[in-house]
């Protein structure tokens, strides 16, 4: 089946860079998402990338794709405190179909 | 700008009790999603549906039925609720764009069957 896997906990410092990684075991993947899910709410799209790209920038996040082997990953630089979330990595492939990982619980450190 | 709206967003129903949890959305989004939330377990989807009209079953469907009542509402409904399906619903809508089909979602229903 498709798999997405990422690590369950991640703790910061704050100002630190934050970098969560994920994997998957499908690669006819269309688009990659990073969802962000705060405490108490639902999610909400953060940022993602083609998978016919390497890298995308935007402001304080970068994702980067290697599709050799199958990795995704988000950096978030200068993390703050209300970086403090569960973040989630999420495949697409066709039009209706989207695969989440369990999703990383990011902790700030003060 | 309300979204996707679903209610309620607590519910404690007793084993066997059935109750109907409620979406809608106001994007005009053709396809509307219901996923569960489990720790450890990420988003896995129960139902979905494609158009007015049309329903399809997801990962875990069992135990669940749906109806798409028009465009705009998307309803989930536990007809014999069981301990097993304590956990955190959400309701999502998606349309085709720049971004791939970005779906939107609720701030989610949390249920407890005790």
């Amino acid at each position: 089946g498709e798999d997405v896997e990422q690590s369950l906990f991640l703790s910061v410092r704050e100002g630190d860079s934050s970098v969560i990684n994920c994997t998957y075991t499908d690669s006819s993947s269309t688009y990659l998402y990073w969802y962000k899910q705060e405490p108490g709410a639902g999610l909400q799209l953060l940022t993602y990338i083609f998978s016919n790209m390497d890298m995308k920038q935007d402001q304080r996040l970068t994702v980067l794709l290697n599709k050799k082997d199958k990795h995704l990953s988000l950096r978030i630089a200068d993390t703050q405190t209300g970086d403090s979330a569960i973040y989630f990595c999420v495949r697409a492939f066709g039009n209706e179909k989207l695969t989440f990982g369990t999703g990383t619980r990011l902790t700030i450190i003060p | 700008n309300a979204g996707v709206t679903q209610t309620p967003k607590f519910q404690v129903l007793k084993t066997g009790q059935s109750m109907t949890l409620q979406c809608a959305q106001d994007m005009n989004h053709n396809s509307m999603y219901w996923y569960r939330q489990d720790p450890g377990m990420g988003l896995r989807l129960i139902y979905y549906s494609a158009s007015e009209g049309t329903t399809d079953k997801g990962e875990v469907p069992n135990g669940y039925n749906v109806s798409r009542l028009n465009k705009r509402e998307f309803s989930l409904r536990l007809e014999s609720a069981a301990p097993s399906q304590t956990s955190v619903y959400f309701c999502a809508s998606s349309a085709p764009g720049r971004s791939g089909n970005t779906i939107y979602f609720g701030e989610g229903s949390w249920l407890t069957v005790v």
